[in-house]
């Protein structure tokens, strides 16, 4: 079965450090992974998506994402925190079930930026 | 850009009301997507649509209905509210590449906050 995993509910960090999200997928089959941010009382917006092209893949702001295989990861960065990404984020898997594709969720990482 | 609009912010409804969550997408997507989002516990599935007149359940399809009459709109109900569906309700959409499969992004309404006293 497809599942995801978020390592991290809550990251704290400055403005201008580096960000990384933490991120491990269990899928049978090459998968299909996303990050999506949402902010407060917002929906969810796509950042980046993987889909067995580029292993390193380049999203919206400034952050992206690798694919690992052999580590079973898709860990989210960004080279520099700006107030404006203090937000909610997602590891998303697509998995097949029942002859369809779905979205399966991580519970989500906390992300606090400070002055 | 793609736009999803979901009728209402926020909802206070009583317990035992049957409750109606309005979704409409502009896209023309022939995918449409109900999820409840709870603290920890990240966004679960309760129904999806792959078609008009089509449903299918998800994960937690207890107490929920659904309708899709048209394209364009896609409709979640509660047929007899209780507190433990308070929550915040997203609606998404996408298209569908290659058939039944796809991995296509979702895209999602701002939400709905629910409250059932």
């Amino acid at each position: 079965a497809q599942s995801v995993t978020q390592l991290d509910s809550h990251v704290s960090v400055s403005e201008g450090t580096p960000v990384l999200l933490r991120c491990n997928y269990s899928s049978s089959y090459s998968p299909s992974l996303f990050w999506y941010v949402q902010h407060p009382n917002k929906g969810l917006q796509l950042l980046l998506k993987y889909t067995s092209a580029a292993t390193l893949v380049k999203g919206i702001n400034g952050f992206e994402a690798e694919f690992k295989k052999s580590e079973t990861s898709f860990h989210l960065t960004k080279p520099s925190a700006h107030m404006s990404d203090a937000a909610e984020y997602f590891c998303v898997v697509s998995a097949l079930s029942g002859g369809y594709n779905k979205l399966i969720f991580g519970a989500g990482t906390r992300l606090a930026v400070h002055p | 850009d793609v736009k999803v609009t979901q009728s209402s912010r926020y909802l206070v409804k009583r317990t035992g009301e049957k409750v109606f969550l309005e979704c409409v997408q502009d896209m023309d997507h022939e995918n449409m997507f109900w999820y409840r989002q709870d603290p920890g516990l990240g966004l679960r599935l309760i129904y999806f649509s792959y078609d008009v007149k089509m449903k299918e359940k998800g994960d937690i399809p207890e107490g929920y209905s659904v309708s899709r009459e048209k394209k364009e709109r896609f409709s979640l109900i509660l047929e007899s509210a209780s507190t433990n569906q308070t929550s915040m309700y997203l609606c998404a959409s996408s298209f569908k590449a290659g058939g039944l499969y796809s991995n296509q992004p979702q895209h999602f309404g701002d939400g709905t906050r629910l409250s059932i006293l």
